[in-house]
């Protein structure tokens, strides 16, 4: 157990849909980071934040946005889905910007 | 930008023995971090090891040590004494140390089968 929790586990939606993915840090992790793992792209970065402001961003589509609150929890928020976001959704903190310890992830399925 | 190259889809080795991943990046910038992670089937993505470009002793955790050599841009994985627990995807993964870009760049994987 890493620490990091996700949730939830598993969302199957529609195209079109909008869905929230919620993540929880590692205790005392001031930085939140989200990647993507897809069959066809592989494992990709998709933004960070470091206590509660957007540190660097990657190959994030205009259709998902994310933010980190006070408590330092972040929600990545998916909205008009697409049959090509179906895809494994992880989350990852660290304290010390160096090492990345990733929740279980959220698996998304979109019909 | 950066790149990690696993050209190992998949391997294979038999239980108690030694194998070895394959690993290489592109950078042109002098101090990075590079990461070996396992992916079982559960999907978690757990961290095996860890070496900072700046240190010439190869890390070592376990059953599982590196040989990273930075001129030629490699950093491979060994594992020792391989046990059935050691079959999942392992990822190679390369973090610049410079600031503002902490973003983990992942090779494709490389599926390990652990024969018995």
């Amino acid at each position: 157990d890493s620490g990091v929790t996700q949730t939830p586990k598993h969302l199957i939606t529609a195209t079109g849909q909008r869905v929230t993915l919620r993540c929880s840090p590692r205790s005392g992790d001031l930085s939140v980071y989200w990647y993507q793992q897809s069959l066809d792209q592989g494992l990709q970065f998709l933004i960070q934040y470091y206590n509660g402001e957007e540190r660097a961003k990657g190959n994030i589509l205009e259709r998902f946005s994310a933010q980190q609150f006070p408590d330092l929890h972040s929600e990545l928020n998916l909205s008009s889905l697409e049959l090509g976001d179906s895809a494994l959704y992880f989350c990852a903190s660290s304290v010390d910007q160096e090492t990345q310890y990733f929740g279980p992830g959220t698996r998304l399925l979109v019909l | 930008a950066q790149t990690v190259t696993q050209s190992q889809p998949e391997m294979s080795v038999q239980e108690a023995e030694t194998v070895t991943l394959s690993c290489t990046y592109d950078t042109s910038e002098s101090d990075y971090y590079l990461f070996w992670y396992k992916q079982p089937p559960s999907r978690q993505m757990i961290l095996v090891i860890r070496q900072e470009a700046y240190k010439q002793q190869n890390a070592t955790e376990n059953r599982f040590s590196v040989n990273f050599q930075k001129a030629a841009k490699s950093f491979s994985l060994k594992i020792s004494d391989s046990q059935l627990g050691d079959a999942a995807m392992y990822f190679c993964a390369y973090r610049s140390a410079q600031g503002g870009s902490e973003k983990l760049v992942f090779g494709k994987g490389t599926k390990l089968t652990v024969n018995p």
